[in-house]
């Protein structure tokens, strides 16, 4: 089944404790993207990648890492969480180098708590 | 300026009825892509249409249609006959040629609650 895998599902975790969120797709897209959605904000870009080894930013990238040594992953890396990154964070691919003419599958979400 | 505006936050509808979520969108391109998504309460992102601006036809797929008119910059989403299962969250969203359709600008999305 084509799908973007993402894990945890769930995530409480302390301030300044570095954590990883993972992210997979089996699809062979080229495109990858983090975002992040919060209420009232909808849905905000974090960091995106057109290939591997090509990453950039999104809108919201600060506190956050990412890297694309492989086609298929596509980690999250926040290397000293803080409360205001508590989120609902999705991965979502793309078939081609722009998403907006393809659309996205997303990944089934990670709702991380920063306490 | 939001370049994705659902106007509607919440709406709540008995089954059975018609419901229409509005998308009012923003672009000087000629050429972009609209799209709809839903977010049942599980959490999760569900495709569900894409349009690229050069066709407007509305589009029908069971009891979801949608209508795209390019002189109001919309894009609404009517279910007929709703059910229980379609209450989620839907988001609307656009991509533009000016920035190579790299850029997703998602609107704020509405919260649709179908009631028994």
């Amino acid at each position: 089944e084509a799908q973007v895998t993402q894990n945890p599902r769930y995530l409480i975790t302390v301030t300044g404790k570095k954590l990883t969120v993972t992210c997979s797709q089996n699809m062979n897209h080229e495109y990858m993207s983090w975002y992040r959605q919060d209420p009232g904000l909808g849905l905000r870009q974090i960091y995106y990648s057109m290939n591997v080894e090509v990453t950039d930013k999104g809108d919201v990238p600060e506190g956050y890492k990412v890297s694309r040594k492989e086609k298929r992953n596509f980690p999250l890396i926040l290397e000293s969480p803080s409360p205001n990154q508590t989120s609902l964070y999705f991965c979502a691919s793309s078939n081609g180098q722009s998403p907006g003419a393809y659309g996205y599958t997303f990944g089934s979400g990670t709702r991380l708590t920063v306490v | 300026a939001q370049k994705v505006t659902q106007a509607q936050t919440e709406i709540s509808v008995v089954e059975k009825e018609d419901v229409t979520l509005d998308c009012v969108y923003e672009t000087r391109d000629t050429t972009y892509y609209l799209f709809w998504y839903k977010q049942p309460p599980s959490g999760e992102l569900v495709f569900l249409i894409r349009r690229n601006s050069f066709d407007e036809q509305n589009e029908i797929s069971g009891r979801y249609s949608w209508n795209f008119q390019k002189s109001t910059s919309s894009f609404n989403f009517t279910i007929t006959a709703s059910q229980v299962v379609d209450s989620a969250v839907y988001f609307c969203a656009l991509s533009e040629d000016l920035y190579n359709f790299n850029k997703f600008y998602f609107g704020s999305g509405t919260k649709l609650n179908v009631k028994p």
